[in-house]
């Protein structure tokens, strides 16, 4: 278990559909990432935040959103869905302290979405 | 830019046998973070190793153990006497090692699917 929660853990939607995935991050961890991990796109970064701010953005779609909440937990809003977004979706998160331990990234157990 | 190369899309094994899961990395940063994780059927990303770029002591954790070579820019995954439990798909990841706070996004490898025959 490495501590990073998200939910729901499998979701059907049709086309068009919003969908929001939420993630808490391993406690005392004040950056979050979402990943998105499609067969033929691989493992790909969409966004990161640290303390509630966006640090990095990586291959996310403008129909997609996120944020994270002064809680530190995130959620990542996917609208307007397609056939292609199907995909699991990672969140993860890792302190980036100055303590070397600080720089690993755990992931959460991803949220299987299946758009129809 | 970074970019990481795991060129064995598939390997087979039968059990017991030894296994090296090869990556290969690029990046312009002097100082970053190798990483290896473990997907199993089920899905999760499970991590198993991070290696700093200044530190090239191999490390060995049981039946697993890891060479870094940066003058090759290579971070080889080795299993021992392999075990039906090991079949996953493993991934090589890269990070720059940025000031606390900064982006650090994972660049990740394609996969290698490991299968482990009883």
């Amino acid at each position: 278990d490495s501590g990073v929660t998200q939910t729901p853990k499998h979701l059907i939607t049709a086309t068009g559909q919003r969908v929001t995935l939420r993630c808490s991050p391993r406690s005392g961890d004040l950056s979050v990432y979402w990943y998105q991990q499609s067969l033929d796109q691989g493992l790909q970064f969409l966004i990161q935040y640290y303390n509630g701010e966006e640090r990095a953005k990586g291959n996310i779609l403008e129909r997609f959103s996120a944020q994270q909440f002064p809680d530190l937990h995130s959620e990542l809003n996917l609208s307007s869905l397609e056939l292609g977004d199907s995909a699991l979706y990672f969140c993860a998160s890792s302190l980036l302290g100055e303590k070397l331990s600080g720089n690993t990234i755990y992931f959460g157990e991803g949220s299987w979405l299946t758009v129809v | 830019a970074q970019k990481v190369t795991q060129a064995q899309t598939e390997i087979s094994v039968v059990e017991k046998e030894d296994v090296t899961l090869d990556c290969v990395y690029e990046t312009r940063d002097t100082t970053y973070y190798l990483f290896w994780y473990k997907q199993p059927p089920s899905g999760e990303l499970v991590f198993l190793i991070r290696r700093n770029s200044f530190d090239e002591q191999n490390e060995i954790s049981g039946r697993y153990s890891w060479n870094f070579q940066k003058s090759t820019s290579s971070f080889n995954f080795t299993i021992t006497a392999s075990q039906v439990v090991d079949s996953a798909v493993y991934f090589c990841a890269l990070s720059a090692a940025r000031p606390s706070g900064s982006a650090r996004q994972l660049t990740f490898g394609s996969g290698t699917q490991l299968t482990v025959l009883p």
